[in-house]
């Protein structure tokens, strides 16, 4: 199966606790997205790769890191920077570049902060 | 800067009514829109993009230019469209593609 695996759907975190959260794809997609998705305030994005070893900071980047090592792997690690980590997150991928850039969304992950 | 405006947080309308959900969009340059839906307990995915011009479940949008909108409409609604509709814009330069959403609107069909 084609597709973005992301884990783990659901995380529970104390305050002060860095978490990472793992998105896979087997697509041989270019480009890998971060949003963050809250009632009523629809997805924004955090940060985005066109391609492996580079990224960049997308809307509300603060409070947040990742790493693209791999073409297929895009980790995003919530610190403890964040001040309101409990969302859903979505990862999603695409071939990148302009004409239909079309993104492919993962199942995302619940990250609730106690 | 770029912008995706979702003006309704909610639509609610009969079943067989006709469906138009609203999107304005802020870009100087050439646009790029599409729109995802999330049915319930699925995957956010495409729905349809301007460039292909064409109708998925009904489903057509747009892009006019002079008003910058990118409005959703179905002539008649069914049960199984409600979800929650999102208006997106693909923009970058330098190689660098970003994809900007809006607030979403759901729709609800009302049996």
């Amino acid at each position: 199966d084609g597709g973005i695996t992301q884990s783990p759907k659901y995380l529970f975190r104390k305050e002060g606790q860095n978490v990472t959260l793992s998105c896979e794809q087997n697509l041989n997609h270019d480009a890998m997205y971060w949003y963050r998705q809250d009632p009523g305030q629809g997805l924004r994005l955090i940060y985005y790769s066109q391609i492996v070893n580079d990224f960049q900071k997308g809307d509300i980047a603060e409070g947040y890191s990742v790493s693209r090592e791999k073409k297929e792997s895009f980790p995003l690690t919530v610190t403890s920077a964040q001040k309101n980590p409990t969302a859903f997150y979505l990862c999603a991928s695409s071939w990148g570049g302009s004409g239909a850039n079309v993104l492919t969304f993962g199942a995302g992950s619940r990250l609730t902060v106690l | 800067a770029q912008r995706v405006t979702q003006p309704e947080k909610l639509l609610s309308v009969f079943k067989g009514a006709p469906v138009e959900l609203k999107c304005n969009y802020s870009y100087s340059g050439s646009p790029e829109l599409f729109w995802y839906v999330q049915y319930s307990r699925q995957r956010l995915q495409l729905l349809l993009r301007h460039i292909s011009r064409e109708s998925i479940k009904g489903f057509t949008a747009d892009l006019n230019k002079g008003e910058t909108s990118f409005h959703l409409k179905k002539p008649f609604a069914q049960e199984e469209d409600s979800a929650m509709y999102y208006c997106a814009l693909s923009h970058g330069s330098g190689g660098y593609q970003k994809v900007t959403f809006g607030i979403g609107t759901k729709l609800q069909v009302i049996p």
